[in-house]
């Protein structure tokens, strides 16, 4: 079955300083991989997406993420951390099989101190 | 343009009753999908509905159904409310459901149940 695993529920960072959130799937054929970041009381926004080719994908606000099959791994970087970046992170993976389907991670919860 | 938007954004119900929740999606997406969000849990696929069909179902009780009308906004029903049934619904549309995941959320409809 597709499963997809954060293994961090929060994260703390200092304003300026990289960022990587971890993420790890399990699919049976390739995948679709996506991160998305949910606000405060607000529904969730699509980062940046993979379904093929280069595996370091960019996406908005300036995050990145890199896909590695041996790996099954899918991890968010972003160089620098700004405080609005403050947020939830979901890491998903689409599904094609048994009709289409988003299987989201439980989320990173990301705090920035300043 | 407008995004996806849904309603109500909160509403209270006690056990036992039913609830009706809306989603009107991005002009131009005929695909809808439905997510429940428990507090502190990633979203959970309820359904996705594509042409007025049902494309997929996730592991929810026959409480819950949902359908798509001519114009693609679409309706999630739930009948006998559970206490566990408190949780932001939330709403996606897609324009090509082909690529599973590529999806669009509104901001959500909050339950609660007493």
């Amino acid at each position: 079955a597709q499963s997809v695993t954060q293994p961090d529920i929060h994260i703390t960072v200092s304003e300026g300083a990289s960022l990587e959130l971890r993420c790890n799937y399990s699919y049976g054929a390739t995948p679709y991989l996506f991160w998305y970041v949910q606000s405060p009381g607000q529904g969730l926004q699509l980062l940046l997406k993979y379904f093929s080719g280069d595996t370091l994908v960019q996406g908005i606000k300036g995050f990145e993420a890199e896909f590695k099959r041996s790996q099954s791994s899918f991890n968010l970087r972003k160089p620098s951390v700004h405080w609005s970046d403050a947020a939830e992170y979901f890491c998903a993976v689409g599904a094609a099989t048994g009709g289409f389907k988003t299987i989201f991670g439980a989320g990173t919860r990301l705090f920035v101190k300043a | 343009d407008a995004g996806v938007t849904q309603s109500p954004t909160h509403l209270i119900k006690t056990r036992g009753q039913h609830v009706t929740l809306r989603c009107s999606p991005i002009s131009g997406h005929k695909s809808v999908s439905w997510y429940q969000q428990v507090l502190g849990q990633g979203p959970q696929f309820i359904f996705q509905y594509y042409e007025k069909e049902e494309r997929g179902r996730g592991n929810f009780p026959d409480r819950f159904s949902a359908r798509q009308f001519p114009n693609y906004s679409s309706e999630l029903n739930v009948n006998a409310l559970l206490l566990g049934d408190s949780a932001l619904y939330l709403c996606a549309s897609s324009p090509n459901p082909g690529n599973p995941g590529e999806l669009f959320f509104g901001e959500g409809s909050r339950l609660t149940v007493l």
